[in-house]
Formats: C-alpha cells, sequence, structure tokens
C-alpha cells in the first residue's frame, strides 16, 4: 500500500513556462513532507519542505502547496530551465516506523525543453 | 547540508560473491544512518535503519542476514551483501539523519550489478 503517491511518472514542460507536480498521500499522521530531486545515477538531494501547520512554502523559484484535507501536496517550478530537468520524489517521514524514516513517492521525471 | 559519501560509485561483480558498501558522513555526525534501494523506474525503498553503536533495524522481506550493516563510528556505515545474486543488482543509497530532524542528507549511490 503506497503511502506517497506520484501518479505523474513524466512531465514535459517548456523553458519558462511553469513546472507543477503533484504528489498525494494517505496516511493523515504525516505531518511534514519533503521534495527530493535527483539525477541519473546520483543520490537525492534536498530540495523544499513543508509542516502541516503551513500551506504553502517558497524557496527561490520553487513554491510547494499543502492542502491538508485534500491529502494532497504540489511543487511549482516557475519559470522552468533545462538544468531543473530530473526526477523529482515527494517523501514524508513516517514515525510510526524507524525513527526519520522517509517514504518515498515514485517520482516523476521532468524534462524542461529549451 | 551535511556531505556524504559513498564508496565504491559502481560495482559489478559475480553471483555468490559478498560485496561491502561504505557510506561516509564527512562532515556530520550521524547518529542515524538509512539504506535505500532503487530498482529501475521504482521508487527508493528503505532497507534498514542503523543506530550508531546499536543493531540495524530491518524493514519487513529484508534478508538482515543477507544484509549486513554495521554502524561502528558517528561517521561511516557499511552495508555487506552477501552471496549477491543478480536479483540484488540495485542502486543503493545511504543517507544520514540525526534524531529529531525530518531532513536526510543523500550519498551518492552505489551501482551494484551482479552477474
Amino acid at each position: 500500500d503506497q503511502q506517497v503517491k506520484q501518479n505523474s511518472p513524466s512531465l514535459s514542460v517548456q523553458e519558462g513556462r511553469i513546472s507543477i507536480l503533484n504528489c498525494d498521500y494517505t496516511n493523515s499522521m504525516f505531518d511534514y513532507f519533503l521534495w527530493y530531486k535527483k539525477y541519473p545515477a546520483e543520490g537525492p538531494t534536498f530540495l523544499i519542505s513543508i509542516s502541516s501547520i503551513k500551506d504553502k512554502n517558497e524557496d527561490g523559484r520553487f513554491t510547494v502547496f499543502l492542502n491538508k484535507s485534500a491529502k494532497h501536496l504540489s511543487l511549482h517550478i516557475v519559470p522552468s530551465q533545462p538544468g531543473d530537468s530530473a526526477v523529482y520524489f515527494c517523501a514524508a517521514p513516517n514515525y510510526g516506523g524507524s525513527q526519520g524514516n522517509l517514504i518515498f513517492g515514485k517520482g516523476t521525471k521532468l524534462s524542461v525543453k529549451p | 547540508g551535511a556531505v556524504v559519501s559513498q564508496h565504491p560509485s559502481w560495482v559489478i561483480c559475480k553471483s555468490g560473491t559478498s560485496v561491502k558498501i561504505e557510506c561516509r558522513s564527512l562532515d556530520f555526525q550521524a547518529t542515524t544512518m538509512f539504506w535505500y534501494r532503487q530498482f529501475p523506474k521504482q521508487s527508493l525503498m528503505l532497507m534498514a535503519t542503523s543506530n550508531e553503536g546499536s543493531k540495524a533495524t530491518y524493514e519487513q522481506g529484508v534478508e538482515k542476514d543477507k544484509f549486513l550493516i554495521n554502524h561502528a563510528s558517528l561517521t561511516l556505515s557499511t552495508l555487506t551483501v552477501t552471496s549477491a545474486h543478480p536479483e540484488d543488482s540495485s542502486f543503493y543509497i545511504c543517507s544520514c539523519g540525526d534524531r529529531g530532524y525530518n531532513e536526510q542528507f543523500f550519498g551518492p549511490g552505489t551501482r551494484l550489478t551482479v552477474l
């Protein structure tokens, strides 16, 4: 049972436009969410996070929105750049399991075309 | 963020051999380290959690006798894949965290190919 879901395996966007990556979760106990960016054959790098006490967190071109009632979060990248092309993972800490364990979605591959 | 290294970055071995992967936290005292693996087109899946000085906690379905984890110091954790088989071929990634923090710092990963 996937507790963190990214239903779009891929997304293609034109350079300069907005990229919107979506993530849904099923566990209402999750109270913190993270987005990681991953290039091929490299480890994930932290991008941005949001606590459940907020509904928005912004860092430069990256903004994460959280809708707790819908158990949905999204990552907005604007404007999108070719260097943003990577796989983006949504994750949430699973406190009920191993402390600090992150549960990841399957990822969405973003391709930004020049 | 913290810098985490892994060695080797890739390894090819024959079926039945054992492979050791090192994960080092270069500038961070990692009381907790996590080992993940990622199969093609799949998510990162947690294999085990190790706390410095104590036994690792394995996730369901992960054989502790096959994937030996040692976290003897605050800067080093090792994962040994014993008697590797082709189905163990995967991308193994470690991460470091600290109690009370949600964020983890990931290593660059190790690509294991078992022939």
